[in-house]
């Protein structure tokens, strides 16, 4: 089984509908998580951070973990077509002397 | 904002040359990554650094070297390049371990050609 495991996609929806992305784990020693966006031929980017169990909101996206159950998800509301991207997830047992363990990354295809 | 340069975007390479890739960060980053991303494989991590002259070895370094003389710059070097190497190479710094939220700040990317 592998640490971290992301449905590639694509994933298609309109413009304005809700997306989920989500990621499972298997090292239960996890407790930073993260997902990056990366638009094409350019370098990820931090979009949300997440310590531990918990929801976390910034505007139209959500980021949620259930520690329980190993499993993180990220959702985008009234999803915009400048949406269309990777989504990477990333996550590390702890933020010192550790290197993150990402997803393979779901791309995001947002129609007008 | 944290500025990640990767000097070449775009390489080709013949077989058995010598690369060196660049990446300088102006932040004062202690630690710097070197990843290798290729469709289906996701990010890979190659090398890493946690300060000037310091190496480590990520999950997969053969066929690779680095170099970390100064602390804002840090160097990947494919000693004899083979088509295998064909890849998308991304540069990243981070803070330093332990403070704040460990976020990664990435370079562009330079995708590198072997024929």
């Amino acid at each position: 089984q592998k640490e971290v495991e992301q449905d590639p996609g694509p994933l298609s929806v309109p413009e304005g509908a809700i997306v989920s992305l989500n990621c499972t784990y298997s090292n239960s020693a996890f407790q930073y998580f993260m997902w990056y966006r990366q638009y094409s031929r350019k370098g990820p980017e931090l979009l949300m951070y997440t310590y531990s169990s918990g929801n976390k909101e910034d505007g139209r996206f959500t980021a949620q973990v259930d520690k329980s159950s190993k499993y993180i998800s990220l959702f985008i509301r009234d999803s915009q077509p400048s949406d269309s991207a990777t989504y990477l997830c990333a996550m590390t047992p702890s933020s010192g002397y550790s290197t993150l363990t990402f997803g393979k990354g779901t791309m995001l295809l947002v129609s007008p | 904002d944290v500025k990640v340069t990767q000097s070449s975007r775009y390489l080709v390479k013949r077989t058995g040359e010598k690369v060196f890739l660049e990446c300088v960060q102006d932040m004062d980053h202690e630690n710097m990554f070197w990843y290798r991303q290729d469709p289906g494989l996701g990010l890979r991590l190659i090398y890493f650094s946690y300060d000037v002259k310091m190496k480590e070895k990520g999950d997969i370094p053969e066929g690779y070297s680095v170099s970390r003389e100064k602390k804002e710059r840090f160097s990947l070097i494919l000693e004899s390049a083979s088509t295998n190497q064909t890849s998308m190479y991304l540069c990243a710094s981070r803070l330093s371990d332990g403070v704040g939220t460990g976020e990664l700040f990435f370079g562009e990317g330079s995708r590198l050609t072997v024929l």
